[in-house]
């Protein structure tokens, strides 16, 4: 049973645009929603985070928006860069649901063309 | 510094062969965990320490054996492993769990390859 669904696998943007993904859950149980960043060959960085006491935090460039009641949440990248161009993770985790467990959606691919 | 090591970056190893993958931390996180990675796939987790001690063993087979010999360090032996081993194995560390403070530091990671 997939947990977190991530949507689109790939993403292309010009230099300069808005790239935003997507991730949908189930579990209300979950309290914690972070995204990674990944290069090729590279752990995951985490980028940012949100818990659901709050609907929108901004960290520079990257923007989480939370939809509580839709079990919904997305990641905007601003000005998009081509040092952007990585694969993002959701992912979902909670002390509630097993300690700490992160998991993760499938990942977006996204290349951000100059 | 939220640095996470693992040593060796590449390791590649024939099915009868003996190693251990390394990971360190000194953040002073008392959690730290292990993933497997396959190439176009989300981390998927393997085991979880908590105060040095096993917490969450994703039903991982047993030629995977994990140790933690300390705080600051997580140790993966490997052995008899196969082919579909093949992966990029992560370490990860964080913050005691339950605290509500949940973030996960991941390290460079391990590319394995079975021969």
């Amino acid at each position: 049973q997939q947990q977190v669904k991530q949507s689109p696998q790939s993403l292309i943007v010009q230099k300069g645009g808005i790239s935003i993904i997507n991730c949908a859950y189930e579990n209300t149980a979950f309290d914690y929603f972070p995204w990674y960043q990944q290069f090729p060959g590279k752990g995951p960085a985490l980028l940012i985070a949100i818990r659901p006491d709050v609907s929108e935090k901004k960290e520079g460039r990257f923007t989480i928006s939370f939809n509580k009641s839709a079990k919904q949440f997305s990641l905007h990248i601003m000005d998009s860069q081509p040092g952007d161009s990585a694969t993002y993770f959701c992912a979902v985790s909670g002390f509630k649901a097993a300690g700490n467990k992160l998991t993760f959606g499938g990942g977006t691919r996204v290349l951000v063309k100059p | 510094d939220t640095e996470v090591t693992q040593t060796p970056k590449h390791l590649v190893m024939g099915m009868t062969n003996k190693k251990s993958l390394k990971c360190e931390q000194h953040m002073g996180h008392r959690a730290m965990y292990w993933y497997k990675q396959k190439a176009k796939k989300p981390p998927e987790l393997m085991f979880v320490y908590s105060y040095e001690k096993l917490s969450i063993n994703e039903s991982v087979p047993s030629r995977f054996s994990p140790e933690c010999p300390n705080s600051s360090l997580l140790n993966l032996h490997l052995h008899a492993l196969q082919p579909e081993d093949s992966a990029l194995y992560l370490c990860a560390s964080s913050q005691v769990i339950g605290t509500g403070n949940a973030e996960q530091y991941f390290g460079p990671g391990t590319r394995l390859t079975v021969t």
